[in-house]
This record gives C-alpha cells, structure tokens and sequence, in this order.
C-alpha cells in the first residue's frame, strides 16, 4: 500500500500554463506538506497544511495556490508556469497532533517546464 | 530563521568502510533531528532521527550523535554496502504552533560505495 502518493509523476508543460499536481495519504496523518526539490537537490519547504488549514507558507510567489479538501489530500496548483518553476515537487505527511515526528514523503513529480 | 549546513557534499568509500556526514544547525530551538535517504527518483525515506534529549542514537548499521552544545549533529553508517549509495540529508526541526513538523534540510551528501 502506497502511503503518500502524488500524481503525475511527471509533467512537461509550457510556460504560461496552469497546472495542478495531487497528493493523497492514507496513514490517518493530519498534517502534510508541499517541498520543492531544486536542481541541485535542495529541499526548501513551501507549505504546511494541518486539517486542512494552512499554517506555514514560506514566501511562495502567490502562482502557487495550494488546496486541502480534506485531510487525507493536498494539491497544489501552479498558475502561469514559469521556467524557474522546473523542479521536483514533494508531497509529505505527518503524525496527527504531534510535533517531532516522522515526515513521510511521496515518490515525487518531476515539472519540466519549457 | 533555521539554516542547516551539511559536509561533505560527495563522498566516496570503498565496500565495507564506515562513512560520516557531518551537519550543523543555527536554531537553538531545534529539538528533533531526521536524516534521510533519497535513492535515485525516489521520495526522501527516514532511516534515522534523535531527539535533544538523547546524545547517540544507533540502529544496526547506522548511529547518530548530537551536540546541543556545539549545535552539530552526525551520521555513521558502518561496513557500508553498495546499496548504501545514496543521497543522505540531515535536516533540524524547528518549533512552531499549529502542530506538525517545519524541517529545514541540509544541501544534501552524495554517498557512493564502491566495489
């Protein structure tokens, strides 16, 4: 059983594009993640949403629009894709309630953008 | 805010070697320290994690130690095996409310382990 899981894993697009990229978990965490892997593989977080609420967003230009229907998803949307936008994006979740506790991560979608 | 710093950024041993990787963190607050492997196209996989309260932490192969004090950690892993190559990232927990984790990673440390 896959535990976080993100769809595409992978996405060629345009520039000026809109896209949207979708994560699911099935651990019963309430808390998950968006991480963007940079080409040097840098992981810098963008957003943190607990129970659907959004608690932490790290300066992310506002093209980035992330949306929790519940607790179990969060999916990112990307407006007017831009080429400095290529990276892999990594959905992550974490233990409900709980600080200081393993972050279990997607497998990644890898967004080329030209 | 946190800034973690990571070393090296490529290291290579020979099969059985032990190799460490060494990190350092700026946030005084940071209690909970994660490393993480990352095999090619795959997800970040935790394999080992220590919190501020305990100085040395060991799993098989594989010991962490933290240094509140000098705010560095390291990771050892010995009697490497070809199946160890691999990007490791250490990466320090810093506190906030609103519940769950904010990670701040290291740059990352290519691991190869050589026949």
């Amino acid at each position: 059983d896959t535990a976080v899981s993100q769809t595409p894993k992978y996405l060629v697009t345009q520039m000026g594009n809109d896209k949207s990229i979708k994560c699911e978990q099935n651990l019963g965490h309430d808390t998950m993640y968006w991480y963007k892997q940079d080409s040097k593989k840098f992981l810098k977080i963008m957003f943190s949403y607990n129970n659907k609420e959004l608690i932490i967003n790290e300066t992310v230009p506002n093209r980035f629009s992330p949306k929790s229907p519940d607790k179990a998803h969060l999916n990112l949307h990307i407006n007017s894709l831009e080429l400095g936008d290529s990276a892999v994006y990594f959905c992550a979740s974490s233990r409900p309630g709980q600080i200081n506790t393993e972050a279990f991560f997607g497998q990644g979608t890898r967004l080329t953008v030209v | 805010g946190e800034n973690v710093e990571q070393h090296p950024s490529t290291l290579s041993v020979q099969e059985g070697d032990s190799a460490v990787i060494k990190c350092t963190y700026s946030d005084s607050a940071s209690n909970y320290f994660p490393w993480y492997k990352q095999e090619l196209g795959k997800g970040p996989q935790l394999i080992i994690d220590i919190r501020s309260n305990v100085g040395e932490k060991k799993d098989q192969r594989i010991a962490v130690t933290l240094n509140k004090t000098a705010k560095h950690f390291s990771l050892h892993i010995t009697e490497t095996q070809p199946e160890d190559s691999a990007v490791y990232f250490c990466a320090a927990d810093s506190t906030f409310t609103g519940g769950g984790n904010k990670l701040t990673f290291g740059t990352g440390t290519q691991l190869k382990v050589e026949l």
